[in-house]
């Protein structure tokens, strides 16, 4: 089973609808959570952090944890086409000392105008 | 956020030439940095952890004897691809961590430089 995982997508989504990213993970001691945002060709880029159960919302980014269920997602409101990326989700898995991110794969989000 | 920069962006060389990435943290220090690596089409793979003043920790599988990382200050770390081969050519990520309330840690990555060994 791998650490982080994410639906590959491609997910197509009309403009102004809403887009749901979804993500799982499998150590249950991880404490951090992340959404990054990855255009193509350029690096990661910091959307959302997230460290406890319920919803974090900024702006029309809405992140929601559920640490019972090992899933975290991420809602895009009013989606533009300029949100067409890769999003990560990454995950701080538990190592003394030795803390790290681990990323899922990354889903593809593709905003049809 | 935090501001990472990440000197060349782009590096073109030969087989068997070594070439050195620059990471730093623009407006804050960084104890530790990642070095990931990214083929295309395929996700980040972390390759080490740099740590200000200590030996680099390598993922598994990473040749430490080829990838050379130096952390000699609180703002900077390189890495440096010794001998590269075409196989080496990848996007080459670092990124920093920043704690913040409550001990929460963040990372913000750096823009990249990719690499293409002819």
């Amino acid at each position: 089973q791998k650490e982080v995982e994410q639906n590959s997508g491609p997910l197509s989504v009309p403009e102004g609808a809403i887009a749901s990213l979804n993500c799982t993970y499998s150590d249950r001691g991880s404490q951090s959570f992340f959404w990054y945002r990855q255009y193509s060709g350029k690096s990661p880029e910091l959307i959302m952090s997230i460290y406890s159960n319920g919803d974090k919302e900024d702006g029309r980014f809405t992140a929601q944890l559920n640490k019972a269920s090992q899933y975290v997602s991420l809602l895009i409101r009013d989606s533009q086409p300029s949100d067409s990326a890769t999003y990560l989700c990454a995950v701080n898995i538990p190592s003394f000392g030795n803390e790290k991110l681990t990323f899922g794969t990354g889903t593809r989000l593709t905003i049809i105008p | 956020g935090a501001v990472v920069s990440q000197h060349p962006s782009w590096v073109i060389c030969k087989s068997g030439t070594s070439v050195k990435i620059e990471c730093r943290s623009l407006d804050f220090q960084a104890t530790t940095m990642f070095w990931y690596r990214q083929f295309p089409k395929q996700s980040l793979m972390l390759m080490a952890t740099s740590n200000e003043g200590s030996k680099a920790t390598y993922e598994q599988g990473v040749e430490k004897d080829k990838f050379l990382i130096n952390h000699a200050s609180l703002t900077l770390s390189t890495l440096t691809v010794t001998s590269a081969h075409p196989e080496d050519s990848s996007f080459y990520i670092c990124s920093a961590r920043v704690w913040g309330q409550g001990l929460r840690e963040t990372q913000y990555f750096g823009p990249g430089t990719r690499l293409l060994v002819l």
